[in-house]
């Protein structure tokens, strides 16, 4: 089955700066990778996703590339502020037919300190 | 819109006992799914429920189960409960269509004691 690989496990950045986690996944066939934001105490939250026939997406301060032929894909936050501060989580399925299993990477601690 | 409701949100247990868990999905959503989040093993897919029907299943004990009703809530059950079933139990709504992201409730936090 799908193995996603994520790091880094901890991250600690100063405000204003830029962040990067980076996945990799072990599926060609797997088309579909959100990423996911999860505060303490509450569930996770999609903040952005890519599909496979594309290769950048932004969205404000996040964006999201991905590289089919190297199996990987990078969350990059911009500016960062103190409220970035939460475990970030990278998913990969096969999206489509009956697939709709994400398997989520370890986690990164994103840490923005002010 | 309403997001995404779990009840109940914490429970605590006895080992040998079991427990249902309810899940409401976001309106207009007809997938359900499923996870187990723990520090070791982080977020784990349990199975996936669509117009009632189960079609997604991951790799855990037939302990677990799971239905759908008409209205789309869904509910899982674990029986028996053993002490390593402490956990955070998440539910994801989804459209189930090809372009269905899934959409986190809070969760249940289980404690088996």
């Amino acid at each position: 089955g799908e193995n996603v690989e994520q790091h880094p496990s901890t991250l600690s950045v100063q405000e204003g700066d830029s962040a990067v986690i980076k996945c990799t996944y072990s599926d060609s066939a797997s088309n579909y990778f959100p990423w996911y934001k999860q505060e303490l105490g509450k569930g996770p939250q999609l903040i952005i996703d890519i599909r496979s026939n594309v290769g950048e997406k932004k969205d404000q301060r996040i964006a999201v590339t991905l590289n089919k032929t190297a199996k990987h894909f990078s969350l990059h936050i911009t500016e960062t502020q103190p409220e970035d501060s939460a475990v970030y989580f990278c998913a990969a399925s096969k999206s489509g037919g009956s697939n709709y299993k994400l398997t989520f990477g370890k986690g990164t601690l994103l840490t923005v300190n002010p | 819109k309403a997001g995404v409701t779990q009840t109940p949100r914490y429970l605590i247990k006895t080992r040998g006992q079991q427990v249902t868990l309810s899940c409401s999905p976001i309106s207009g959503h007809r997938s359900v799914s499923w996870y187990q989040q723990t520090p070791g093993q982080g977020l784990q897919f349990l199975f996936e429920y669509f117009s009632e029907t189960q079609r997604n299943k991951g790799n855990f004990p037939g302990r677990f189960s799971g239905r759908q009703f008409s209205n789309s809530r869904s509910e899982m059950n674990v029986s028996t409960l053993e002490l390593g079933d402490s956990a955070l139990y998440l539910c994801a709504s989804s459209r189930g269509t090809l372009e269905g992201e899934q959409y986190f409730g809070p969760g249940t936090r289980l404690t088996v004691t």
